[in-house]
């Protein structure tokens, strides 16, 4: 079946830190590939996504880059700051649209400090 | 961008009282919407599947009695938990596939912290 795996977090940085978040996925076919932040007392929003091999994701200075021979899709970001403290979580899609539920991943729990 | 809406943000009921709680999607048509439920510091696991004029499709180890949901229209979905326990105090949390989307995105609401006393 689909699956996703992430690293096991708490993940702890020092603000302008390099921060790579390991995903990693097993699905049959070409998966839609997705990272979803969630803030403090929040849902979920969509951070950014891939949806065919060597795609690569980017908002808000996050990178993810889709990389099928190695089924992996890793979040980086070249230099955290504290309002990036929250829970990033790894998601794929085998739908084109969006009436087929995400699969994802446990979430990393990233805190920042000054 | 898709904007989904939650409501209430936050409820705190007595035991063996319902809570109804609503999903809305305000600019777009959501065929298909999503109810979830995350426990602290864990992921979020899946209840069921809404689809509007249908009955929802429940994953295993959920009670459909208990857990009821309504999806009348494109924008609205409700999560009705009857008879709430202390147990089932949790973030709730809906989500909506737009069909127009693409790519197999959803858009998730704020959630709803429930608290039963």
């Amino acid at each position: 079946g689909n699956s996703v795996t992430q690293m096991e977090g708490p993940v702890t940085l020092s603000e302008e830190a390099f921060l790579t978040i390991n995903c990693t996925y097993t699905a049959t076919g070409y998966p839609s590939l997705f990272w979803y932040v969630q803030y403090p007392g929040e849902g979920l929003q969509l951070l950014l996504k891939a949806t065919k091999a060597d795609d690569k994701g980017s908002n808000k200075g996050f990178e993810a880059t889709y990389r099928k021979e190695t089924t992996s899709f890793h979040l980086e970001k070249g230099s955290v700051q504290v309002s990036d403290s929250a829970v990033y979580f790894c998601a794929l899609s085998r739908a084109s649209s969006g009436n087929t539920p995400l699969v994802f991943g446990k979430g990393t729990r990233l805190s920042v400090i000054a | 961008g898709a904007v989904v809406s939650q409501h209430p943000s936050r409820v705190i009921c007595k035991s063996g009282t319902s809570v109804k709680i609503e999903c809305r999607s305000l600019d777009f048509q959501a065929t298909t919407m999503f109810w979830y439920r995350q426990f602290p510091k864990q992921s979020l696991m899946l209840m069921a599947t809404s689809n509007e004029g249908s009955k929802a499709t429940y994953e295993q180890g959920v009670e459909k009695d208990k857990f009821l949901i309504n999806h009348a229209s494109l924008t609205l979905s409700t999560l009705t938990v009857t008879s709430a326990h202390p147990e089932d105090s949790s973030f709730y949390i809906c989500s909506a596939g737009s069909t127009s989307g693409g790519a197999g995105e959803q858009y998730f609401g704020p959630g709803t912290r429930l608290t039963v006393t």
